[in-house]
């Protein structure tokens, strides 16, 4: 089990808005930023959003991320094709020594 | 363009030990605004982080992991490594490694984030 909860999938059609949630507690997501990564199949992750809000050049403004307490989110608008793949959100927990921590991840599907 | 590039034995046998090297290149990873970290990825499944090491040594690990896992790096060679040890079947997965760095100063580790990843290799345990 994740210590970050995030939805197995999600899903919709080309140019409509989904969105992604991640939810963790105050030793993790409470406290420290929360940071977005695409892995399309076959590759390794991509960096889409991070300090819980900001968008690394190159990553389309399509893409948008926010946090409130210890629950965050990633808003896609605008779906592609080739936006299809699996979304993980990660954070630091301070508990036992501290460590990194992703969540389970969500495969997205443009129907 | 900085590149990290894994490399070892695609297939280790159970209870031996799993050795995985990360080869950097353009970047120094000397660097004090870095960690240099081991990530993996099961078939079909989600990622999970094994662990970090820093410039100076020093290491954080998970907890699951912590009491088989060891994290090192060579200066000289520009590389890190990892060492996985009483391997079982469970531990077979694709094994990324990856450079975590931070835009603040006196960051803590919650301001580091992933910014480039090697590609990847996948490492069988099995007889």
């Amino acid at each position: 089990q994740s210590v970050l909860t995030q939805p197995p999938s999600a899903s919709g059609a080309p140019g409509q808005r989904v969105t992604i949630s991640c939810l963790g507690s105050s030793s993790n997501s409470g406290s420290n930023y929360v940071y977005w990564y695409q892995q399309l199949p076959g590759t390794a992750p991509k960096l889409l959003i991070y300090m819980d809000d900001q968008r690394p050049s190159g990553v389309p403004d399509r893409f948008s991320g926010s946090k409130s307490g210890s629950s965050a989110s990633l808003a896609i608008s605008g779906l592609r094709s080739e936006d299809e793949g699996d979304y993980y959100c990660a954070t630091w927990d301070d508990s036992l020594s501290g460590h990194c921590v992703f969540g389970g991840g969500t495969k997205l599907t443009v129907l | 363009q900085l590149q990290l590039q894994e490399s070892g034995p695609g297939l280790v046998k159970p209870s031996e030990t799993l050795s995985l090297t990360c080869t950097v290149s353009s970047a120094s990873i000397t660097s004090i605004i870095h960690y240099w970290d081991w990530v993996r990825q099961p078939p079909g499944k989600g990622l999970e982080w094994i662990g970090s090491v820093y410039y100076n040594g020093s290491t954080y690990h998970s907890p699951s992991l912590k009491s088989r896992v060891a994290i090192s790096l060579d200066t000289s060679k520009n590389q890190f490594f990892v060492t996985l040890k009483s391997v079982t079947a469970a531990d077979t997965a694709v094994y990324f490694c990856a450079r975590r760095r931070t835009d603040i100063v006196g960051a803590i580790q919650g301001d580091y984030y992933f910014d480039y990843w090697g590609q990847g290799v996948l490492v069988t345990v099995s007889s």
